[in-house]
Order: C-alpha cells, then sequence, then structure tokens
C-alpha cells in the first residue's frame, strides 16, 4: 500500500460526458503528480501540483484541468470526452517539489469511454 | 520519439534463466529511477542511481548507470515468476524536471 489513494477505480462513461478523478495524497506529502497510461502511449506525464500551486506541466490536453485543494488532495477533471481518452490515470505524490525523490502512485484510476 | 527508450518491449523467460533489460537515451540524466509495474497497480520504486558507472544491488537485480549518464539496464539473476511486471525507467527532464517514463519492457517469467 503506497499509502496514495484514488477514487473511482473502474469509470464507463459516453462521450461528450465529463469526469473527475480524486487523489489523496501520501500523509505529508506536498506534491501531487497525474499521469495518464495507455497502451501506445506508456505513462505520460499531466500536470504537477505542489502545495495548492501549479508546478509544472506536461501533455495535458485543454479540456482536462486539475487542482490541489486546501487539504492537499486533489482532482483531475476530463471533459468533451473522447474515446482516445479511455487510459489508465494515475496520481503520485511526494514530499518535495522536484522530481529527484521517490514518486509514490496510486492504484489508478480506469477510464473506458464508449 | 521517446526521450527514454527501452529494450526489449516483451520478454519471456523460463523460471531460473538470466535476463537483462536496457534503457537509452540521446540526453545525458542527473538520475535514473526503475520502477516496476504490477498488474492492476501503480509501480513502484525499486532504484534510483546517480552516479555514471554505479552498479546497485536489490537481491537478485542488479542495476547500472552507463559512465556517460545516459543509459541504463536491469539484469536479474535466476528469475522468479514473481519478477513477472512491466519495468520502468524514469529520469527527470523538462525545465521543471518532471520525472519521464520509458516505454517500459513487460517481463513475464514462465514456471
Amino acid at each position: 500500500d503506497s499509502g496514495v489513494t484514488q477514487t473511482p477505480k473502474h469509470l464507463i462513461t459516453a462521450t461528450g460526458q465529463r469526469v473527475t478523478l480524486r487523489c489523496s495524497p501520501r500523509s505529508g506529502d506536498l506534491s501531487v503528480y497525474w499521469y495518464q497510461q495507455s497502451l501506445d502511449q506508456g505513462l505520460q506525464f499531466l500536470i504537477q501540483y505542489y502545495n495548492g500551486e501549479e508546478r509544472a506541466k506536461g501533455n495535458i490536453l485543454e479540456r482536462f484541468s486539475a487542482q490541489q485543494f486546501p487539504d492537499l488532495h486533489s482532482e483531475l477533471n476530463l471533459s468533451s470526452l473522447e474515446l482516445g481518452d479511455s487510459a489508465l490515470y494515475f496520481c503520485a505524490s511526494s514530499v518535495g517539489s522536484t522530481n529527484t525523490g521517490e514518486l509514490f502512485f496510486g492504484e489508478g484510476s480506469r477510464l473506458t469511454v464508449l | 520519439t521517446q526521450l527514454l527508450e527501452q529494450s526489449p518491449q516483451f520478454l519471456s523467460i523460463q523460471e531460473g534463466e538470466n535476463l537483462t533489460v536496457y534503457c537509452n537515451s540521446s540526453s545525458v540524466f542527473s538520475s535514473l529511477q526503475w520502477y516496476r509495474q504490477e498488474p492492476g497497480e501503480g509501480p513502484v520504486l525499486l532504484v534510483t542511481v546517480v552516479t555514471g558507472g554505479e552498479v546497485k544491488k536489490l537481491k537478485r537485480l542488479t542495476f547500472q548507470f552507463g559512465d556517460a549518464r545516459k543509459d541504463s539496464s536491469l539484469h536479474i539473476t535466476a528469475a522468479q515468476p514473481g519478477d513477472t511486471g512491466l519495468y520502468l525507467c524514469a529520469g527527470p527532464s523538462g525545465s521543471a524536471r518532471q520525472l519521464t517514463f520509458g516505454s517500459g519492457t513487460q517481463l513475464t517469467v514462465l514456471p
């Protein structure tokens, strides 16, 4: 158990819909990272928040947005969903703001868009 | 094109065999990490290598960082079914040094 909690574990929805994925980091970790894992693209970095502020942005689509709340949990919002958005979405956390240390990953949220 | 190229993409071997998987880049990395991901779970860190030429051992797993810090290898001795999983290398890149992952090697160890 990494200590990172993600909900929901599975989500099935239709094209054009909007979903919200939730992540609670390990106790004491200030950074939250979102990654997308698909068969053809591998594990792709989307965005990082540190102590409530956006820290780094990766290959995140404009239809996607994220935020980190004062209690440090984070949400990833995916809107106008397309078939290609079907993937595993992972949240990870770390103590610091840089990426030289260990990332602790949750078990992921599997999104299926029909 | 992936910043970190891993090979082979798939590897299926018998229990007791040895194997090596590779992680290569044209870029220099300040450090590289290796993660293992099992089905239904997130990646879990195995090791971090920092110094060029560094060798780290974790039981039957030996990790090496290339002298020029552009590549790394993972050698498993006497593989066991419990070693089955997706092995990912990762290194910091980009302006914010976000952790970038390779495409992974899917290892299957057959009993």
